[in-house]
């Protein structure tokens, strides 16, 4: 069964640039989450998508966004990069929403701004 | 705010010690707890998971709970190298809510 696939694995932009990154979720999940990681903050929370429908947002400005496909595909896109947006974006699948819901982690996008 | 604590270490112990990781939640109502991996340069990878207040064990992990305290900790008995990893606690407040993620506890076995 194959993981969740993340692409690209490695990007450089320069600030003003845009980025999609793409999540394939494990096979038959239909919820994907995404993640940023940097060393400071630690993992924060972006978004949800369940069923193409954003369930959750965190606290990230508007240029962070995102969608899902009808074959639960994610993508996001971050706009007017800023040198602060470096950072490693997970990607987690999961079956469903719910209490005792395991995220799987893909492999991180790095992307990193200059 | 809903806040997840964990020690960010580096926590040293030598090969064949016990090495104890403990974290601190905010919200008295969460309900789901998780314990992930994270290797340097690697995605997180769940280790544990957690819902009632006690212990659980999984070979050499062993995840408790106390939910008066709000506190959860993990054990990994006879540590080895290999465990040398980044370890991270995560809470989940509601079923419908994401997943809250501490900073992580950096954890170094010596050999």
């Amino acid at each position: 069964k194959a993981g969740v696939t993340q692409t690209p694995r490695y990007l450089i932009k320069t600030r003003g640039q845009q980025v999609t990154l793409s999540c394939s979720p494990i096979s038959g999940h239909r919820s994907v989450s995404w993640y940023q990681q940097t060393p400071g903050q630690g993992l924060q929370f972006l978004f949800e998508y369940f069923s193409e429908t954003q369930r959750n947002k965190g606290n990230f400005p508007g240029r962070f966004s995102g969608r899902q496909f009808s074959n639960s595909r994610s993508e996001m896109n971050v706009s007017t990069l800023e040198l602060g947006d470096s950072a490693l974006y997970l990607c987690a699948s999961s079956l469903e929403q719910g209490l005792t819901n395991v995220l799987t982690f893909g492999a991180g996008s790095r992307l990193t701004v200059l | 705010q809903k806040e997840v604590e964990q020690n960010s270490g580096p926590l040293s112990v030598p090969e064949g010690a016990i090495a104890s990781l403990n974290c601190t939640y905010s919200d008295r109502g969460s309900q789901s707890f998780f314990w992930y991996r994270q290797y340097s340069g690697k995605s997180p990878e769940l280790i544990m998971s957690i819902y009632s207040n006690g212990d659980k064990e999984d070979g050499r992990f062993t995840a408790q709970l106390n939910k008066a305290s709000q506190y959860v900790s993990l054990l990994i008995r006879d540590s080895q190298p290999s465990d040398s990893a980044t370890y991270l606690c995560a809470v989940n407040i509601r079923g419908n809510t994401p997943l809250v993620f501490g900073k992580g506890t950096r954890l170094s076995v010596i050999a």
